[in-house]
């Protein structure tokens, strides 16, 4: 069965721009999850999708938001890209959501300059 | 606010020297404990998921156990290929079913040969 993938794998972007990331979960998983990874935070969850409607969000600004297909797929966007943006931008999918082991893609590694 | 504090930050082993990685979580209600393993430039790998206090997991030379403050991960006689970051998460029990993972920062493990 085929991971969870994740495109681009790498990305740069200057600031001011907006960028949007996509995700297709293993197959039959219907939630997907999106996290931030940084050197100093470490892994902050940003928001989950389920159905196609977004079911939590973290706390993060509104420039990001995310949205999920009918086919389980999910795309995130930021817009106006600051520096402090770059980041590894993690997805992970699991059948339903809650306590289930979620799995995770490789990422997209986004610099802002 | 749930937290996650993972000890020690940093951990050098010699080929074949046990030991142990601390988990202590504060949540209002656990629904799972999640250990994953991730390498430079990759997404998190599974590794075990724990529901209640003392229930331990095992696989080849890593096992996890729970108890209701904290998880330990033990390795028995590592191997270098075992170098890597180790990450706690929980996921708490929350109205909305939803798949939010809270982790902490992580314990870098170096195996040297």
């Amino acid at each position: 069965k085929a991971g969870v993938t994740q495109t681009p794998r790498y990305l740069i972007k200057t600031r001011g721009q907006q960028v949007t990331l996509s995700c297709s979960p293993i197959s039959g998983h219907r939630s997907v999850s999106w996290y931030q990874q940084t050197p100093g935070q470490g892994l902050q969850f940003l928001f989950e999708y389920f159905s196609e409607t977004q079911r939590n969000k973290g706390n993060f600004p509104g420039r990001f938001s995310g949205r999920q297909f009918s086919n389980s797929r999910s795309e995130m966007n930021v817009s106006t890209l600051e520096l402090g943006d770059s980041a590894l931008y993690l997805c992970a999918s699991s059948f339903t959501g809650a306590g289930e082991t979620q799995y995770f893609g490789p990422g997209t590694r986004l610099l802002v300059l | 606010e749930d937290q996650v504090t993972q000890s020690p930050e940093a951990l050098r082993l010699q080929e074949g020297e046990s030991s142990s990685l601390n988990c202590s979580y504060t949540v209002s209600g656990l629904r799972g404990l999640f250990w994953y393993r991730q390498d430079p430039g990759k997404g998190p790998e599974f590794l075990f998921t724990l529901y209640s206090a003392g229930e331990e997991k095992e696989k080849e030379r890593l096992k996890a156990t729970l108890t209701k403050k904290e998880s330990f991960l033990h390795i028995t006689a590592p191997k270098p290929e075992d170098s890597a970051t180790y990450l706690c998460a929980v996921q708490a029990v929350i109205k909305a079913a939803g798949n939010k993972l809270t982790f902490g920062g992580g314990t870098r493990v170096l195996v040297k040969p």
